[in-house]
């Protein structure tokens, strides 16, 4: 059974860079097979995809955010992370980190397991 | 980006009763769509892919339907565990884009 836990600072000041972790279980990130992403949730909002990548494929983000953001891996800890910089009240949301469809199939911006998700809170 | 509108975005009704949500697609997205139940304080979870196919583990009252621009989620006999807000998702795109949400609500 694929798990993925999101960690990280629950507040966050405006202007400063939010940090997020997901560590994965059941499942090996640098296999190459599946993306992963990460999505948030504004409190009583809709969800928004914020960006993915695969080992084997490439790393793309949302154009909304693209400027600011930025995924990184750490096979070595089945870990993946998430940089939003110049943060604003506006990114106040729940993150979640997802697993996608594998690479190259449909399926890829179809995500099947997500964590349970991390409040992230901007605020001085 | 692909726009994703629901409908309604909210609705009040009761168990045993049938439920229809609709989702509709700015540009033909073909059956690359899916649908999410989320309960308050959870994660979403996936219901429907392909438009029409179920998940393994959802219930039979759950029904896909729909390809192109236009399509619904069918809940045939409300059971007391489908309150909830329900999202589509189309990942025919890049971006992927998810419908605002229809929550389901008790009468």
């Amino acid at each position: 059974q694929v798990q993925l836990q999101e960690s990280g600072p629950g507040l966050v000041k405006p202007s400063q860079t939010l940090s997020l972790t997901c560590t994965v279980s059941g499942a090996s990130i640098g296999s190459g097979t599946y993306y992963w992403s990460w999505i948030r949730q504004p409190a009583g909002g809709g969800l928004e995809w914020i960006g993915r990548f695969c080992t084997s494929g490439s790393t793309n983000y949302n154009p909304s955010l693209k400027s600011r953001v930025s995924i990184s891996v750490d096979t070595s800890k089945n870990q993946f992370s998430l940089d939003m910089t110049s943060v604003t009240a506006a990114d106040t949301a729940v993150y979640y980190c997802t697993r996608g469809g594998p690479l190259n199939s449909a399926y890829e911006y179809y995500f099947d397991y997500w964590g349970q998700g991390t409040l992230v809170t901007v605020s001085s | 980006d692909i726009q994703m509108t629901q409908s309604p975005s909210s609705l009040s009704t009761s168990v045993g009763d049938r439920v229809t949500i609709t989702c509709r697609a700015s540009q033909d997205i073909r059956n690359n769509l899916g649908w999410y139940q989320q309960k308050p304080g959870k994660a979403p979870e996936r219901l429907v892919y392909a438009a029409s196919r179920l998940q393994s583990g959802v219930p039979s009252t759950f029904s896909g339907s729909g390809s192109g621009t236009e399509f619904t989620l069918t809940i045939s006999s409300l059971q007391p565990e489908d309150f909830a807000t329900y999202y589509c998702l189309q990942y025919n795109s890049y971006p992927p884009t998810f419908g605002q949400g229809t929550k389901v609500e008790i009468k």
